[in-house]
């Protein structure tokens, strides 16, 4: 069981849109429509953004969506804010009842 | 609310077993179809997954520590542990509990711990 992969680092400007790529296999992202999203600021934890690939909790911003295509998902954040600079970890369910996240990316606000 | 909260000793030499607790308020740990979970995060590092406990008992591990853990409900207490043995260096990290609120999932969670860090040092 391998961890899925996020590029280490996207940056983007004040209202603009970014896409995080989450690239895993046949046997979690492929497989099954439950990749989650969770940003996660220093020092604290974890937050739940989006789940069930495109889903978002009540109280999670519209400017936060999610998707998926083949074995790769992605979190897109439209109208960037400051605020949105933390790291952000996608997690899929995998084969064999087991979850796995992603290595984080980090969202720099320019 | 339901809220978590993790305890245990911040410090553990090395070879020895890591125990935590997770403490649930503002619900039952036997509520239907909930499930309990334990992720950690090594400084400076990722998160990752290390098991998943149901109401009823039935455990869930990452395979890569399979063979060192062991999660536990304990009703009575409305708490859930995780014990983690012989371990080295590289089991320091902030130990989160977390699950999914009201309805349950095993997918995602979205009430977490504030953490605990556990240092393995002699």
């Amino acid at each position: 069981q391998s961890a899925l992969t996020q590029p280490a680092s996207v940056s983007g400007s004040p209202g603009q849109s970014i896409t995080i790529s989450c690239t895993g296999t046949s046997s979690d992202v492929g497989r099954y429509n439950l990749v989650s999203w969770y940003q996660q600021h220093p020092g604290k934890a974890p937050k739940l953004m989006i789940y069930e690939v495109n889903k978002r909790p009540s109280g999670v911003s519209d400017r936060f969506s999610g998707s998926k295509s083949g074995n790769a998902a992605s979190l897109t954040i439209s109208g960037l804010q400051a605020e949105d600079e933390t790291d952000y970890y996608c997690c899929s369910y995998a084969s064999s009842s087991t979850l796995v996240f992603g290595g984080g990316t980090k969202l720099t606000v320019l | 609310q339901l809220q978590l909260h993790e305890s245990g000793p911040g410090l553990v030499k090395p070879s020895e077993t890591l125990s935590l607790t997770c403490a649930v308020s503002g619900g039952s740990i036997s509520s239907t179809n909930s499930y309990w979970g334990w992720i950690r995060q090594p400084p400076g590092k990722g998160l990752e997954w290390i098991g998943s406990i149901y109401y009823s008992g039935t455990t869930y591990y990452n395979p890569s520590l399979k063979t060192r853990v062991t999660l536990s409900v304990d009703t009575s207490k409305n708490q859930f542990s995780l014990k983690l043995t012989s371990v080295t260096a590289a089991d320091t990290a902030v130990y989160f509990c977390a699950t999914k609120g009201p309805g349950g999932s095993f997918y995602y969670m979205d009430v977490w711990g504030e953490g605990t860090t556990v240092t393995v040092s002699s």
